[in-house]
């Protein structure tokens, strides 16, 4: 059974640090991974899809690694910004299209 | 503007009451997920269907849950009865291409 974890539960951090947020799976078999950001109170919101074949994605300030082999990625913020605060969640699909996921990293970015 | 949409966003009721939560897939998405999110459990899949016939949902409790796509612009889940440790947000998710799934806001259910 594929287990998803998430380390640190929690991170704060002053304004402008880089920072990673590390997420660990326990079956390599997997087809694609992603990273989503929760807000209080609101639904996900899609930050990256790292295929399985595939190292690294990135999207302006957010870079998101991927090693299968041992059962690792990092989500990698690059200049943190208050806005950033937020819970990051990370999410494996196996070859079911089911996501497994992280009970998430909660960042808080401060002024 | 594609969006995936939930309603109601807010659902208090009483124990033993029926709930019915909605979701508008995308358009042209056709796998659509039911979550649910606790801070206890975190996220938890509850059933998907693909191209409105079920797939999966043995993450649900079979003597209350019930999740239909009555068309393909209607994904509803059905409480019956509820009970107080149903609270929780529900979520809809649809997959668009390479299988990236994208959420609804949720639906926060509270039964007393």
């Amino acid at each position: 059974k594929q287990e998803v974890t998430q380390i640190p539960a929690a991170l704060s951090v002053p304004e402008g640090e880089n920072l990673v947020l590390n997420c660990s799976f326990t079956d390599s078999a997997i087809y694609n991974l992603q990273w989503f950001r929760q807000d209080p109170g609101k639904g996900l919101t899609s930050l990256l899809l790292i295929q399985s074949s595939q190292r690294e994605q990135t999207s302006g300030r957010l870079n998101a690694s991927l090693d299968k082999s041992s059962g690792r990625s990092t989500l990698y913020i690059a200049a943190s910004q208050p806005g950033d605060s937020a819970t990051y969640l990370c999410a494996v699909q196996g070859g079911s299209e089911k996501l497994v996921f992280g009970k998430g990293t909660k960042l808080t970015v401060n002024p | 503007d594609a969006r995936v949409t939930q309603t109601p966003r807010h659902k208090v009721t009483e124990m033993g009451q029926e709930v019915t939560m909605r979701c508008q897939p995308i358009l042209g998405h056709n796998t659509v997920f039911w979550y649910r999110q606790t801070m206890m459990q975190g996220l938890e899949l509850l059933a998907y269907f693909r191209n409105r016939a079920p797939l999966d949902d043995s993450g649900m409790p079979k003597d209350r849950f019930s999740a239909e796509m009555p068309d393909a612009t209607l994904a509803t889940l059905k409480i019956q009865p509820s009970e107080p440790r149903d609270s929780a947000v529900y979520f809809c998710a649809t997959t668009g291409y390479y299988n990236e799934q994208f959420f609804g806001p949720g639906t926060r259910l509270t039964v007393l």
